[in-house]
């Protein structure tokens, strides 16, 4: 078995700060993902990855970027945090057909700005 | 796109009742469905996939149903006991997407 490790669990910033957050795996998956959890809203996706250098946008991309320097982890950062913005963000891994796939999530990070 | 409404958002059952969570979606050609749970302070762990092809699966406890017809997905936990009390999601594949779309979430409460 595998696991995904996200850190920091918790993250407080300031508003306009640049803040990032960091996603390892070790199932060997090809395809990464980054959604943003806000109650009541489900999931959306932010970015995703299908592979090392590879960054495709997701629905709630603008004020985020992302990095994939190498297979095992995805970077999110948030380019300039917004006041009271909270929000649970959870990074997951898929094996790399993109469809039909089972995702495997890591337990999040929660982002509280002040 | 395709859009995915969940309900009820709060559910609570007492321990050995049944709980049923249901999401309809839009898109007709919609391929595949998920149904994941959130225990607290986790990430998301898959319960159920089921393909457009498939009308019920059950497995271990749990019932899917998916009724093309009115677009309807459902997830039937029976016998529930408070070790199911999570957040239960669902998904959808569009046919010819590459992207899941979750529904808001079902915060489901067993009592013992």
């Amino acid at each position: 078995g595998g696991i995904i490790t996200q850190t920091p669990k918790f993250l407080i910033g300031q508003e306009g700060q640049k803040l990032t957050l960091k996603c390892q795996q070790n199932f060997n998956h090809d395809t990464m993902y980054w959604y943003r959890q806000d109650s009541g809203k489900g999931l959306r996706l932010i970015y995703y990855s299908i592979t090392e250098n590879d960054l495709q946008k997701g629905d709630l991309s603008e004020g985020y970027d992302a990095s994939r320097e190498k297979k095992s982890s995805f970077s999110l950062t948030v380019t300039s945090a917004q006041k009271n913005e909270m929000a649970v963000f959870l990074c997951a891994s898929s094996l790399g057909g993109l469809v039909a796939e089972t995702l495997y999530f890591g337990s999040g990070t929660r982002l509280t700005v002040l | 796109g395709e859009q995915v409404e969940q309900r009820p958002p709060h559910l609570s059952v007492r321990e050995g009742d049944s709980a049923i969570i249901i999401c309809t979606y839009t898109d007709s050609a919609t391929a595949y469905f998920s149904w994941y749970k959130q225990e607290a302070g986790a990430g998301l762990q898959l319960l159920m996939s089921v393909l457009s092809n498939v009308d019920r699966k059950e497995e271990q406890g749990l019932t899917v149903l998916l009724n093309k017809k009115d677009k309807r997905l459902s997830l039937n936990l029976t016998a529930a006991h408070p070790g199911d009390s999570a957040v239960y999601f669902c998904a959808a594949l569009s046919s010819g997407s590459w992207q899941l779309i979750f529904g808001s979430g079902t915060q489901l409460t067993v009592m013992p």
